[in-house]
C-alpha cells in the first residue's frame, strides 16, 4: 500500500525567506509523486510532478522538488516566499502500473502562511 | 477553455436526504476520479471511471454512495439519506496521461 506523511501541519515563513514543505511517502513500486496546491475555496492546482527521468523538477511559481529514493522524500522548497504563495500544500502518491487508474494518495497538508 | 466544473458549490442537506453531485470534465478526458475532503484533512479517493465504467469503486464508504457516469462524460455521486459524517467537500478530476485536472469542488453540509 501507498501512502505519503507530510511533516508540519503548518509551516510560517517570512516574506523572501526559503520554503521548505516536507514530504515522505511510502510505495512498493516505483512512485509517481505531485505536489498540488489549494486555494480558499478552490480545486486542486498542480504545482510540479516526478513520474521519470531528472529527480530534480521544477514546477510553476518558481517551486521546485527533489524525489530522493534513498530518503523516500519529495520535498518541495522555493528560494524566495511570496505573500502570493499563502495557501494549503498537498504532496500525492500515485501508481500508474497496476489498475488503479493512477488513484492519488494525498497527504494531510500543509498550511503555509507568509508574513510581511 | 473549459477546466472541469462542478454543481453545485454549496448544498445544505437535512438528514436523511439524498443528494446528487454534478462533475462535468474537461472534454476527451477518459478518466475521472472522485474524491472526498473533510475539513482539515487531504483529499481521499472514493471511485474511478475509464469511461463508463467504473473501475475501482473501493473508496466509497458506504452503500449510501453510489457514482456513475453512463456515457463516458458527465458524473454524477449520489448520496442517499445522508448523515452528518457526509459532511465534506467532494472534489472531481478528469484526467489525461498522468496528470488529473481538479474541479472547484462541492462543499456538501449536513445539518
Amino acid at each position: 500500500a501507498q501512502s505519503v506523511t507530510q511533516l508540519g501541519s503548518h509551516v510560517s515563513v517570512s516574506e523572501g525567506a526559503l520554503v521548505l514543505l516536507r514530504c515522505n511517502y511510502s510505495s512498493s513500486v516505483p512512485p509517481y509523486l505531485f505536489w498540488y496546491v489549494q486555494y480558499p475555496n478552490q480545486g486542486l492546482q498542480l504545482l510540479l510532478k516526478y513520474t521519470t527521468g531528472a529527480t530534480l523538477v521544477k514546477g510553476i511559481n518558481g517551486f521546485e522538488a527533489e524525489f530522493k529514493k534513498s530518503e523516500t522524500s519529495f520535498h518541495l522548497t522555493k528560494p524566495s516566499a511570496h505573500m502570493s504563495d499563502a495557501a494549503e500544500y498537498f504532496c500525492a502518491v500515485s501508481d500508474l502500473r497496476g489498475n488503479q487508474g493512477g488513484k492519488l494518495i494525498f497527504g494531510q497538508g500543509t498550511e503555509l502562511s507568509v508574513k510581511p | 477553455g473549459a477546466g472541469v466544473s462542478q454543481s453545485p458549490r454549496y448544498k445544505v442537506a437535512k438528514r436523511g436526504q439524498d443528494v446528487a453531485l454534478r462533475c462535468d470534465p474537461i472534454s476527451g478526458h477518459v478518466s475521472l476520479f472522485w474524491y472526498q475532503q473533510a475539513l482539515g484533512q487531504g483529499p481521499e479517493f472514493l471511485t474511478y471511471f475509464q469511461n463508463e465504467a467504473q473501475l475501482d469503486k473501493s473508496g466509497l464508504p458506504s452503500d449510501r454512495f453510489f457514482a456513475e457516469r453512463p456515457e463516458g462524460s458527465v458524473s454524477t455521486l449520489k448520496i442517499q439519506r445522508t448523515q452528518q459524517e457526509d459532511s465534506a467537500v467532494y472534489l472531481c478530476a478528469s484526467s489525461i496521461y498522468n496528470e488529473q485536472f481538479f474541479g472547484p469542488g462541492t462543499r456538501l453540509t449536513v445539518l
